[in-house]
């Protein structure tokens, strides 16, 4: 496609469930970033990878949270045991390399209930 | 620690009433600033990236600056289409982990 892909857009979860998140990349873009957007808050960096590595995990707010990259592409966000906490917009954004631009995507709207 | 600071918080134009958005910075050595605009229940879309103080670039209404402690982003005639949240970001040389730190965002409101 042309741009970041999220899905899924919305999600509704129960408190203490498993929650994936999933972000396809721009074609050809082999840096990838994480970053939660909560109501009333700036963007919060999650995590970061180049290619399928992760050279900074630094801003995972807890061990429930954990990311992978596979094939350098697809990028999956997993929220395990979700607490309401947890509720915020999730965004994925790439660039061509590092140090340059990033785009996002239109992020996912995780609600915990 | 770096730290991005935007000001002011909310703006109301009326269409046609210039005005200027600032965003303050502290960072160990700038790598790049970069602008962004988001609409609501949008992801951010990009808009300039800034390297070096005393660049400017130009889109259409919209003019970023850059000094060695803050960026402008001018906004000249602005329309009610112009309306959104505007964000600024940081990225430092010394960053591994290569991330944007994001300030709060102006959100701006043109009246026609």
């Amino acid at each position: 496609g042309a741009g970041v892909s999220q899905s899924p857009s919305n999600k509704v979860t129960e408190k203490g469930k498993d929650v994936e998140l999933r972000c396809d990349p721009i074609s050809g873009h082999t840096a990838l970033y994480w970053y939660r957007q909560s109501l009333g808050q700036g963007l919060e960096f999650l995590i970061y990878f180049q290619g399928n590595s992760a050279p900074d995990k630094s801003g995972l707010p807890s061990d429930r949270f954990s990311a992978e990259r596979t094939g350098g592409s697809v990028s999956t966000l997993t929220i395990q045991r979700t607490q309401q906490e947890d509720s915020a917009v999730y965004l994925c954004a790439s660039s061509v390399q590092m140090n340059t631009e990033a785009f996002f995507g239109q992020g996912t709207r995780l609600t915990v209930v | 620690e770096d730290q991005v600071t935007q000001s002011p918080e909310a703006l109301r134009l009326q269409e046609g009433e210039s005005s200027s958005l600032n965003c303050s910075y502290t960072v160990s050595g700038l790598r790049g600033l970069f602008w962004y605009r988001q609409d609501p229940g949008k992801g951010p879309e990009f808009l300039f990236t800034l390297y070096s103080a005393g660049e400017e670039k130009e889109k259409e209404r919209l003019k970023a600056t850059l000094t060695k402690k803050e960026s402008f982003l001018h906004i000249t005639a602005p329309k009610p289409e112009d309306s959104a949240t505007y964000l600024c970001a940081v990225q430092a040389a010394n960053n591994a982990g290569n991330m944007l730190t994001f300030g709060g965002g102006t959100r701006l409101m043109v009246k026609p």
